[in-house]
């Protein structure tokens, strides 16, 4: 079992629509959960991160982790053409430098 | 603030060639990892360095290495290189202080290697 399981989709969405996006994970030690987007042949762009448990928001995008159940997500609202990216989750313990990844989730919203 | 520098962006290469990458971190950033995509493994962690020290070291065997400046910029070599180590790799730059978290990593837009 990967310490990160991603579903990498494809997931096609309207514009417009709600887009929810998951990761589970196994090691209880990960303290810190990140959210990037990756555009085609670009780096990593980081969007948003919590600290242990709960939720954080920040525009159209809302970011959740439920620890008990090692479960997070992130939330789009009202997505646009410009969010079509692949979305990647990461995250790492306390004093840890090392990121562990999901393989990404790639997503198309058609206008 | 000029963002992480990797260089070049683009290299193709013959089997059992080595192959050097560079990036350079944001200014006043310390740590620097670095990371291999692929499409079948996604992002797998190589290494970290902090203040010219290898801190953090991934699963990958000793063909890969890396080392670090006094100025913070970091490279990358691997020897002998294998088809299987056609990737997109991945630089990031982070403060790298005690009590700065894993969370403040910003990367660069990678090197994409092309082994034939």
């Amino acid at each position: 079992q990967k310490e990160v399981e991603q579903d990498p989709g494809p997931l096609s969405v309207p514009e417009g629509a709600i887009v929810s996006l998951n990761c589970t994970y196994s090691n209880s030690a990960f303290q810190y959960f990140m959210w990037y987007r990756q555009y085609s042949r670009k780096g990593p762009e980081l969007l948003m991160y919590t600290y242990s448990s709960g939720n954080k928001e920040d525009g159209r995008f809302t970011a959740q982790v439920d620890k008990s159940s090692k479960y997070i997500s992130l939330f789009i609202r009202d997505s646009q053409p410009s969010d079509s990216a692949t979305y990647l989750c990461a995250m790492c313990g306390a004093g840890s430098y090392q990121l562990t990844f999901g393989k990404g989730t790639k997503l198309s919203v058609i206008p | 603030k000029a963002g992480v520098t990797q260089t070049p962006r683009y290299l193709i290469k013959t089997r059992g060639q080595q192959v050097t990458l560079s990036c350079s971190p944001i200014s006043g950033h310390r740590s620097v990892s670095w990371y291999q995509q692929t499409p079948g493994q996604g992002l797998q962690f190589l290494f970290e360095y902090f203040s010219e020290t290898q801190r953090n070291k991934g699963n990958f065997p000793g063909r890969f290495s890396g080392r670090q400046f006094s100025n913070s910029r970091s490279e990358m070599n691997v020897s002998t290189l294998e088809l299987g180590d056609s990737a997109l790799y991945l630089c990031a730059s982070s403060p790298g202080e005690v009590g700065v978290t894993c969370a403040e990593a910003f990367f660069g837009q990678g090197t994409r290697l092309t082994v034939v």
